[in-house]
């Protein structure tokens, strides 16, 4: 089974407006990290947010902000007042455990967000 | 300064060839990895390793050898290439994270695309 679902393979929205990237995940832990990326046409990989099981926020970067429904085992990435930089591919990612050493992130297979003028 | 480096960006080469992928990074993290990221944009870890210790050791051809000669440094060896090979290789790295201390994220390097012809 899939740790990591992410189920929009592209999402299309205008500048200016706000869009939701959908993730969900599957883990028995109960300590684990949610982090979502940003890779652009360069193809680096860009950190954009992070939640912690045990985080009772929501997180928030700027623009972005990760909406974490815990029982539905969801961390939706939204990202407000798009701009045409956004277009890119998003991860979804996650560390199960605590973060010993060396555990690696799992990744869903990605969103391509494509912003329109 | 870049956070974590990889060289070289692009390479090229023909089947049956060996080739090695150099990765450094100087933010003092422990922990180090390398992903693969196919065609259609998956990223896979392949290995991980603390302090010079490998971690993680997935399903990979043994074809692929890691080395790390300081916590700074992990390189990667790829003996007899072949054309499945061909692929974005990141390198990345983490810190340890103890519960309750501030969250240190996975640093990715710029990546590596491999071609084999």
């Amino acid at each position: 089974a899939q740790k990591i679902t992410q189920t929009q393979p592209g999402m299309f929205v205008q500048e200016k407006e706000a869009v939701t990237l959908d993730c969900t995940y599957d883990t028995s832990d109960q300590s684990y990290g949610l982090f979502w990326y940003k890779q652009p046409s360069s193809g680096e990989m860009i950190f954009l947010i992070y939640q912690g099981s045990y985080d009772e926020q929501n997180a928030t970067e700027g623009r972005y902000s990760l909406n974490f429904q815990k029982a539905r085992k969801s961390a939706n990435l939204v990202i407000s007042a798009s701009q045409l930089g956004d277009s890119a591919m998003y991860f979804c990612a996650m560390r199960e455990g605590q973060g010993q050493a060396g555990t690696a992130l799992i990744f869903g297979k990605g969103t391509t967000l494509s912003v329109s003028s | 300064d870049t956070a974590v480096s990889q060289t070289p960006k692009y390479l090229v080469t023909q089947m049956g060839n060996d080739k090695s992928i150099k990765c450094e990074q100087n933010l003092g993290h422990d922990t180090m990895y390398w992903y693969k990221q196919d065609s259609k944009k998956f990223l896979k870890i392949m290995f991980s390793y603390n302090n010079k210790e490998l971690i993680i050791n997935e399903t990979v051809p043994n074809r692929f050898s890691p080395k790390s000669p300081d916590k700074a440094h992990l390189n990667l060896h790829i003996n007899s290439l072949e054309l499945g090979d061909s692929a974005v290789y990141f390198c990345a790295s983490s810190q340890v994270i103890v519960l309750g201390a501030p969250h240190y994220g996975y640093t990715f390097g710029s990546g590596t695309r491999l071609t084999v012809v």
